[in-house]
């Protein structure tokens, strides 16, 4: 069984810095190309990040270009998404996704439960 | 950015009613979409992929169909447990972009 479970959110002032993990298991890691999407208090699903299975490849929403890095420890089962200059419109449960294909142009198909990033002063 | 125009925002229907949702992409985007049903506090489910694609699982009352710019859900049979909220997702191009969504509720 496919299981994504993320951990790191919290709550963080404007201008700072968080780091999520999201570490996966069921399924072979380093096969699949991974996602993080968003969804802000209220609101609708927002795409974030795509990485490719090997890491090799990147892909950022405009929102984030610049500010956000999406990165992957195939040895660790791991998918991480290091938040810079946080800003309040980045407040949102930020879900890890598992895509069905290797290189990034495939659908999602497997969500963990989100983990809720709150930027406050 | 490819655009997703879904509709409606909001439907109201019940249990037995057959329900159509639309997306249309501001580009065509092959069969290259999926489907999405979310309830309150829980991660999004797939329902369908490459538009017309039944994930493992998924009741048989979900179908997708469309290519090109036009896609649809359709739930033939309405159940208890379908009242959601359905989003589509283009990933057929990044940035990967999704509908507004379309809350079902029971009328």
């Amino acid at each position: 069984e496919v299981q994504l479970l993320e951990s790191g959110g919290g709550l963080v002032r404007p201008g700072g810095s968080l780091r999520l993990s999201c570490a996966a298991s069921g399924f072979t890691f380093d096969s699949f190309a991974m996602s993080w999407v968003r969804q802000a208090p209220g609101k609708g699903l927002e795409w974030v990040s795509t990485i490719t299975d090997s890491g090799g490849r990147t892909y950022y929403a405009d929102s984030v270009k610049g500010r956000f890095t999406i990165s992957r420890d195939n040895s660790k089962n791991t998918l991480y998404l290091q938040m810079n200059s946080l800003r309040a419109e980045d407040t949102a449960v930020y879900f890890c996704a598992k895509l069905l294909g290797d290189s990034g142009y495939y659908s999602i198909g497997h969500w963990g439960q989100g983990a809720l990033v709150t930027v406050s002063s | 950015a490819i655009q997703m125009t879904q509709s409606p925002s909001s439907l109201s229907a019940s249990v037995g009613d057959r329900v159509t949702i639309t997306c249309r992409a501001s580009q065509g985007i092959r069969d290259d979409l999926g489907w999405y049903q979310q309830k309150p506090g829980k991660a999004p489910k797939l329902l369908i992929y490459a538009a017309s694609t039944l994930q493992s699982g998924v009741p048989s009352r979900f179908s997708g169909s469309g290519s090109g710019t036009d896609f649809t859900l359709t739930i033939s049979s309405l159940q208890p447990e379908d009242f959601a909220t359905y989003y589509c997702l283009q990933d057929y191009d990044f940035p990967f972009t999704f509908g507004q969504g379309t809350k079902l509720e029971n009328k």
